[in-house]
C-alpha cells in the first residue's frame, strides 16, 4: 500500500519558470490538500479539495493552481515561480471527515527557486 | 478564521521527566489533530481528538481535548530521547467538516539525557 505519493522529492526552478507537482494516493480518500512549509511558520494550506472536480483556496493560494479530475491525484501547478515559494510542500489525503485515522501526508518535495 | 496556537514552541526536557504541550484554537472546532514531524521528514498522525473530553494515549503520549476552553494538550511523561522532535496541532473549523485543517506552529521538543 503506498499511501500518498509525491513527485519531484527535490526541485530546483529558476524564476519564471513552472512546474507541476504530482500527488497520488490509492487509499479512495475524498479530500486532498496541498500545504507549504516555511520555517518558524507550521504548515499552510495553499488548496484542497473535497472530491473529484471539487476544489478550493486555502490560505496561500496565489501563485499556484490546482485540478482534480480523479480521486487519485491532485497536482499542484506552479505558475511563474518566485524565490518566495522556496519551501516544502506536503500533500495530503483522508477520508470524508477525517474520522479515526486523520490525515496521510505525503513525503514532501523540497522545492528551491533561485 | 481559524487560528491555531501553541505553547511553548521550544522544550528541552531531561529524560525522566514529564512535560505538557498546550494548542489554543480560536473558533468552535470539533476535531483536533496532533502530528509529530521529525528532521527532513513528513508528518506521523499521532492521534485525532474528535470530541469534548476526548483523551486518547499511545506509550509515552497522552491527547485531551476540551472543546469549551477551545484546548488540547499533550502530555508527555517519563520522556525518553526517541520522543525528541517537532510536535504539531491542527483544528478544522467546525463548519469545514474536516476538510481543511489550520496548524500551530509546531513545538520543538528535544529530551536530553
Amino acid at each position: 500500500n503506498a499511501g500518498v505519493t509525491q513527485t519531484p522529492k527535490f526541485q530546483v526552478l529558476k524564476t519564471g519558470q513552472s512546474m507541476t507537482l504530482q500527488c497520488a494516493q490509492d487509499m479512495n480518500h475524498e479530500y486532498m490538500s496541498w500545504y507549504r512549509q516555511d520555517p518558524g511558520m507550521g504548515l499552510r494550506l495553499i488548496h484542497y479539495s473535497v472530491g473529484a472536480g471539487i476544489t478550493d483556496q486555502g490560505e496561500v493560494p496565489n501563485g499556484y493552481n490546482v485540478s482534480r479530475s480523479t480521486t487519485e491525484d491532485f497536482p499542484l501547478r506552479l505558475l511563474s515561480a518566485a524565490p518566495s515559494q522556496t519551501s516544502v510542500y506536503f500533500c495530503a489525503s483522508s477520508y470524508f471527515a477525517g474520522f479515526a485515522d486523520g490525515y496521510t501526508f505525503g513525503s514532501g518535495t523540497r522545492l528551491t527557486v533561485v | 478564521e481559524l487560528k491555531v496556537e501553541q505553547n511553548p514552541l521550544f522544550l528541552s526536557m531531561q529524560e525522566g521527566k514529564n512535560y505538557t504541550i498546550y494548542c489554543n484554537y480560536s473558533t468552535t472546532s470539533d476535531r483536533l489533530y496532533w502530528y509529530r514531524q521529525d528532521p527532513g521528514k513528513s508528518l506521523e498522525s499521532l492521534f485525532v481528538l474528535l470530541s469534548n473530553g476526548a483523551v486518547k494515549q499511545e506509550g509515552r503520549l497522552m491527547a485531551s481535548l476540551d472543546t469549551k476552553a477551545r484546548l488540547s494538550t499533550l502530555h508527555i511523561t517519563a520522556a525518553v530521547h526517541d520522543l525528541s522532535a517537532t510536535y504539531f496541532c491542527a483544528a478544522a473549523a467546525q463548519e469545514t467538516s474536516g476538510s481543511r485543517l489550520t496548524f500551530g506552529e509546531g513545538t520543538q521538543l528535544t529530551v536530553n539525557p
